[in-house]
């Protein structure tokens, strides 16, 4: 089966922009996660998704993050505006709704400057 | 979410079996204990997954103590390919509980 797909792959962008990574995951999993892993350490979650809905969003920083997984599909990560400390791989990764099957994708590298 | 501690890194020399260490003494009864690895840029892959017994797939052997406070992957066969970073994650069993990572251990294979 396809995988998560992300992209883009890579981005660089500078501070104050804002920037926009995107997911399709697995047929048929309900639940989509996105994480954030900066250099040397573990992924952490950032938002999870229930078809349309979220289910947490505890640590987003709201005031310059946003997602959307419209349709219950793909889904949608934006920076606005970018810090220098946003610098990370954003990771997708989606599951059935019971999370089963938890898979990653390959992420997205962003560089802010 | 019980929280995991592993050794930050550990070497193995190519085709000696690989035993990766974790401790989980806070977990629950119905929480399970789940390892991922993660290759230099790619995102996190599944290994095995347990709850009190052992597990054995084609990547790796799952041992779960008696008492379930520490668990240890082993990898029987190491090879060059099975550098990576390791994840012991304890994870509850409600239906779409996030899986919630630590710091992992850098499993560095050579030959």
């Amino acid at each position: 089966e396809a995988g998560v797909a992300q992209s883009p792959r890579y981005k660089i962008i500078e501070k104050r922009q804002s920037v926009a990574f995107w997911c399709n995951p697995i047929s048929g999993h309900a639940t989509l996660y996105w994480y954030q892993q900066i250099l040397g350490q573990g992924p952490k979650l950032l938002i999870q998704f229930q078809n349309n809905g979220v289910v947490d969003d505890s640590q987003l920083p709201k005031d310059r993050f946003s997602a959307e997984r419209l349709k219950g599909v793909d889904s949608t990560l934006k920076i606005q505006p970018a810090k220098l400390e946003d610098s990370a791989v954003y990771l997708c990764a989606s599951s059935t709704r019971q999370g089963l099957g938890y898979t990653f994708g390959s992420g997205t590298r962003l560089t802010v400057v | 979410d019980a929280k995991t501690t592993q050794p930050t890194s550990m070497d193995c020399a190519e085709g000696r079996a690989a035993n990766l260490p974790c401790n989980h003494s806070t977990i629950s009864g119905n929480e399970y204990v789940y390892w991922y690895r993660q290759i230099h840029s790619q995102g996190p892959q599944y290994i095995i997954h347990g709850l009190k017994n052992n597990e054995t797939n084609e990547m790796a052997s799952l041992i779960i103590t008696e008492d379930r406070k520490s668990s240890t992957l082993i990898l029987p066969h190491a090879t060059l390919r099975d550098t990576a970073v390791y994840y012991c994650i304890v994870r509850g069993a409600a239906a779409g509980t996030a899986l919630i990572f630590g710091k992992g251990t850098t499993l560095s294979v050579s030959s």
